[in-house]
C-alpha cells in the first residue's frame, strides 16, 4: 500500500521567516496530494491540495509544489505568523483505490514571535 | 457548505462497555465515509472505509468483530467500539466525501470524539 513520508518532525521559525516541509510517497498512482492544519484536540483543516496534473499551486502565503517523478510534494509557508503553528500532515490518495488518504507523520511547527 | 459532525465529542466509559459514535454528513450526502484513529501525538492511521448500504472495509490490523460500522443512510455512519479498554482510548475522527463533487477528492472531517476508557 501507499506509505508517505513527512519531514522533519518538528520546525521552529522566526515569526516572519519562511517554513518548509517535505513529504514523499511510495506509489506513483497517487494522484491527490492534500495538507492539513490540526491544533489541539480539533479536527484536521485543509489548507491547500494539489492534483497530478499540476506542478505547482499557490493560495496567500501557502504554496505546495509536486514533482512526480521523484515523488515528492512540499509545502511552503511564506511571512510565518505565530497564529501559524499547528501540526501539519501531508497525504496522498488513490482514486482507483477508493480515495483512501494516506497521512505523513506530521510536522509540529512553532513560529517564535 | 460540506460540514460533518461527529456525537459525542467525549466519552468517558468503563471497561468493558461498548461506546457508539455517530458521523453525520450535515449539508451533503456521502456513499463513502471513513473512519480514523489518532493517538497523542502521532498521526491519523485510517481504520476503516463505510460505504452506505453495504459491509466496510477495514484496515489491515483492526478487529472488525471490534469496531462495528453502519452506514444506513447517505448522511449517517455509525462507529461502536465493543468491549472497550484503556488502550482503546484514543481520538477517532470520521470523515465524508460529497457524492456531489465531481472530483470526487476531498474529505470532510468531523471534529473528532475523545474516547477514555478508564
Amino acid at each position: 500500500g501507499e506509505n508517505v513520508e513527512q519531514h522533519p518532525s518538528t520546525l521552529s521559525v522566526q515569526e516572519g521567516d519562511s517554513a518548509v516541509i517535505k513529504c514523499t510517497y511510495s506509489d506513483s498512482a497517487s494522484n491527490y496530494f492534500p495538507w492539513y492544519k490540526q491544533e489541539l484536540g480539533k479536527r484536521p483543516q485543509l489548507i491547500i491540495d494539489i492534483r497530478s496534473n499540476v506542478g505547482e499551486k499557490k493560495d496567500q502565503r501557502i504554496a505546495v509544489t509536486l514533482n512526480k517523478t521523484a515523488k515528492h510534494f512540499s509545502l511552503h509557508i511564506t511571512e510565518t505568523q505565530p497564529e501559524d503553528s499547528a501540526v501539519y500532515f501531508c497525504a496522498a490518495s488513490i482514486r482507483a483505490a477508493g480515495n483512501k488518504l494516506t497521512f505523513g507523520g506530521g510536522t509540529r511547527v512553532l513560529v517564535k514571535p | 457548505g460540506a460540514v460533518v459532525s461527529q456525537h459525542p465529542s467525549w466519552v468517558i466509559c468503563k471497561s468493558g462497555t461498548s461506546v457508539k459514535i455517530e458521523c453525520r454528513s450535515l449539508d451533503f450526502q456521502a456513499t463513502t465515509m471513513f473512519w480514523y484513529r489518532q493517538f497523542p501525538k502521532q498521526s491519523l492511521m485510517l481504520m476503516a472505509t463505510s460505504n452506505e448500504g453495504s459491509k466496510a472495509t477495514y484496515e489491515q490490523g483492526v478487529e472488525k468483530d471490534k469496531f462495528l460500522i453502519n452506514h444506513a443512510s447517505l448522511t449517517l455512519s455509525t462507529l461502536t467500539v465493543t468491549s472497550a479498554h484503556p488502550e482503546d482510548s484514543s481520538f477517532y475522527i470520521c470523515s465524508a466525501r460529497d457524492l456531489g463533487d465531481l472530483t470526487y477528492n476531498e474529505q470532510f472531517f468531523g471534529p473528532g470524539t475523545r474516547l477514555t476508557v478508564l
